[in-house]
């Protein structure tokens, strides 16, 4: 069954250090992927996606991230994070024309310490 | 273009009643979903209308229900409320069906007293 694993419920990282949110995604499909951020009490905004282009996705806020097919990775990183990246994260990972399932994971805390 | 717009933003009701929560998709978006989340399990999807029609549905019981017009907004409707139904309530428009990139709206957060 297809699933989306976020390997950390909560992340935290000082102000201008990196940032690295992990997401794993099991399929024999090539998937769509996402990654949205959620402000509290705000509705999900979309960060960057993957739509079997460049591996390399750079997305808005200077976050990135890389999909690699062998290791069924997602990864979400910064260079530097910044008070305002506090926030939820989810990664999501659709199917098109495979039973057209979109699977959302149960989202990463990014906590800012100053 | 106007975002996703919910109505209303905040609502209390009490045990049994029911409620409609309202969802005006992004012009041009045919596509609209509805989420649940809470601190709890997190978010979970509800439903999805693409042309008026139910297209996908989650794991939710037959009082949680919903209908698209041929405006492409969208009604949700939540029947005999219990407190595990409070919740922040989700709409998301996209132009295609299924699709994993989602404009979504600030939200309705429902309280059930």
């Amino acid at each position: 069954a297809q699933s989306v694993t976020q390997l950390d419920s909560h992340v935290s990282v000082s102000e201008g250090t990196p940032v690295l949110l992990r997401c794993n995604y099991s399929s024999s499909y090539s998937p769509s992927l996402f990654w949205y951020v959620q402000h509290p009490n705000k509705g999900l905004q979309l960060l960057l996606k993957y739509t079997s282009a460049a591996t390399l996705v750079k997305g808005i806020n200077g976050f990135e991230a890389e999909f690699k097919k062998s290791e069924t990775s997602f990864h979400l990183t910064k260079p530097s994070a910044h008070m305002s990246d506090a926030a939820e994260y989810f990664c999501v990972v659709s199917y098109m024309n495979r039973d057209d399932k979109i699977i959302f994971g149960k989202g990463t805390r990014l906590h800012i310490l100053p | 273009k106007a975002g996703v717009t919910q109505t209303p933003r905040y609502l209390i009701k009490t045990r049994g009643q029911q409620v409609t929560l309202s969802c005006s998709p992004i012009s041009g978006h045919r596509s609209v979903s509805w989420y649940q989340q809470t601190p709890g399990q997190g978010l979970q999807f509800l439903f999805e209308y693409f042309s008026e029609t139910q297209r996908n549905k989650g794991n939710f019981p037959g009082r949680f229900s919903g209908r698209q017009f041929s405006n492409s907004r969208s009604e949700m409707n939540v029947s005999t409320l219990e407190l595990g139904d409070s919740a922040l309530y989700l709409c998301a428009s996209s132009p295609r069906q299924s699709s994993g990139e989602q404009f979504f709206g600030p939200g309705t957060r429902l309280t059930v007293l």
